[in-house]
């Protein structure tokens, strides 16, 4: 069956870090890359970085420079997504989703895992 | 990074046609980036709906179809049901050649769909 699970909810203190996990299952996990995209309550989704399962090449949105890290372990098919100094601003679903490249346009996202709350607060 | 502009919500009565706009700019659907529609139903992930501006995963109904012209792009769901109820989002891809750290995925606002 081919799916993304994710790893459990998590609170967190501000100023502290918060690593997601990201575990891909039925399919070849170093022929897609792995995107992170996080929902803050009633917003709308955001797109924060992606790597590239197979070469392990990274790109993040400048709005996380220098917060975020987006790692992979291709012996357990799991990509992770650290995030650190938190602030209450980073309270929101995590989602990491497959990543596949469309005809020079970027990538679309056809496999979503269900998402990880972090939550900030003090 | 640019956002794409949507309406914050549309409806339409069981049956009828309604169509979400996405409108982006020359940096992103304007310079021929492809545009793909995501359903995310409440509480719950989001699911591709269309890829590639006009391509229907397996899956996904006929109800769902996708266009793109200049700077916008539009998905229309005709023949309108009840589980149809979700909030929408476009997403492309952003380019910003003089900063390649600003390049990247984005998305639209989000339209909340009311099937009446």
């Amino acid at each position: 069956q081919v799916q993304i699970v994710q790893s459990g909810a998590e609170v967190k203190k501000p100023g502290a870090s918060v690593k997601v996990s990201c575990k891909a299952s039925g399919y070849t996990f170093t022929n897609y890359a792995i995107h992170w995209v996080r929902q803050a309550p009633g917003q709308r989704l955001e797109w924060m970085g992606w790597i590239d399962a197979g070469h392990g090449d990274t790109k993040h949105s400048q709005r996380f420079q220098g917060r975020v890290t987006i790692t992979r372990d291709t012996s357990a098919n799991t990509a992770y997504m650290e995030l650190s100094s938190l602030r209450s601003e980073d309270t929101a679903m995590y989602y990491c989703a497959r990543g596949s490249y469309y005809d020079s346009s970027g990538y679309y996202f056809d496999l979503w895992g269900r998402g990880t709350l972090v939550t900030v607060s003090s | 990074q640019s956002v794409l502009t949507q309406p914050p919500s549309v409806s339409g009565a069981p049956g009828q046609r309604v169509t979400i706009s996405c409108t982006g700019s020359s940096s992103n659907i304007g310079a021929g980036y492809d545009v793909h529609w995501y359903q995310q139903p409440p509480g719950s992930a989001p699911k591709l709906l269309i890829y590639g501006s006009e391509n229907r995963p397996s899956g996904v109904p006929d109800r769902f179809s996708g266009s793109k012209s200049g700077t916008s792009a539009s998905l229309a769901i005709s023949g309108l049901q009840a589980e149809d109820e979700a909030d929408y989002y476009c997403q492309s891809y952003d380019s910003q050649p003089h900063d390649n750290s600003r390049s990247g995925s984005v998305f639209g606002e989000g339209t909340k769909l009311t099937v009446l």
